[in-house]
């Protein structure tokens, strides 16, 4: 049973598009949210975190925004530049438990 | 940043031979070590929790008798595939969780790609 799912395998945007990668999870129980960006033999880079506490939490380029009623997050990257080409995973904890990954996005950006 | 050291980057082995996987985290404590493997075009999958001093909890199907994990150190945590095989070839990932609380990120070493002939 996959409790966090990335629908969509792949998204290509223009350099200086707004990137949107989308994340839903299962588990209500859920209560710390993590983005990380991955590039090929590297390992993940975390990139931006949420506590269900809050809906929204920016980071220069990048903002995570929550919606628990729809068990949805969301990672946008305003501007994309061709260097924000990765694979994306969103993952998800409860109480500090441990982390459950989504199977990445890969975006790409095109210059 | 925080950063995670992991070593070796690329193993070839023989079937049988015991393989140590080494992971530090450099400029940080980390009381809590997770180890990954990661099946090619799937996701990370948590394989064990290393606590220091304490036990690793193993999740559910992993073999602890086949992978050995000890943490001794705040900042070091080692992993051995013991008499590997070639179904134990993939890639495998360490993280480490700063001090400080369950909302602190993890933060990943590079992996570790190994390769049983």
């Amino acid at each position: 049973d996959q409790q966090v799912k990335q629908n969509s395998p792949s998204l290509s945007v223009q350099e200086g598009r707004i990137s949107i990668l989308n994340c839903d999870y299962t588990n209500s129980m859920f209560d710390y949210f993590l983005w990380y960006k991955k590039y090929p033999a590297e390992g993940p880079t975390f990139l931006i975190s949420i506590s269900s506490i809050k809906d929204k939490n920016e980071d220069g380029r990048f903002t995570v925004f929550l919606n628990k009623s729809a068990k949805h997050l969301s990672l946008h990257i305003v501007p994309s530049q061709p260097g924000d080409s990765a694979v994306y995973f969103c993952a998800a904890s409860a109480a500090g438990n441990k982390l459950v990954f989504g199977a990445g996005t890969i975006l790409r950006v095109k210059s | 940043g925080a950063v995670v050291s992991q070593h070796p980057s690329w193993v070839i082995c023989k079937s049988g031979t015991s393989v140590k996987i080494e992971c530090r985290s450099l400029d940080f404590q980390a009381t809590t070590m997770f180890w990954y493997r990661q099946f090619p075009k799937q996701s990370l999958m948590l394989m064990a929790t290393s606590n220091e001093g304490s036990k690793a909890t193993y999740e559910q199907g992993v073999e602890k008798d086949k992978f050995l994990i000890n943490h001794a150190s705040l900042t070091l945590s080692t992993l051995t595939v013991t008499s590997a095989h070639p179904e134990d070839s993939s890639f495998y990932i360490c993280s480490a969780r700063e001090t400080g609380g369950w909302d602190q990120p993890q933060h990943f070493g590079d992996g570790t790609r190994l390769s049983i002939l």
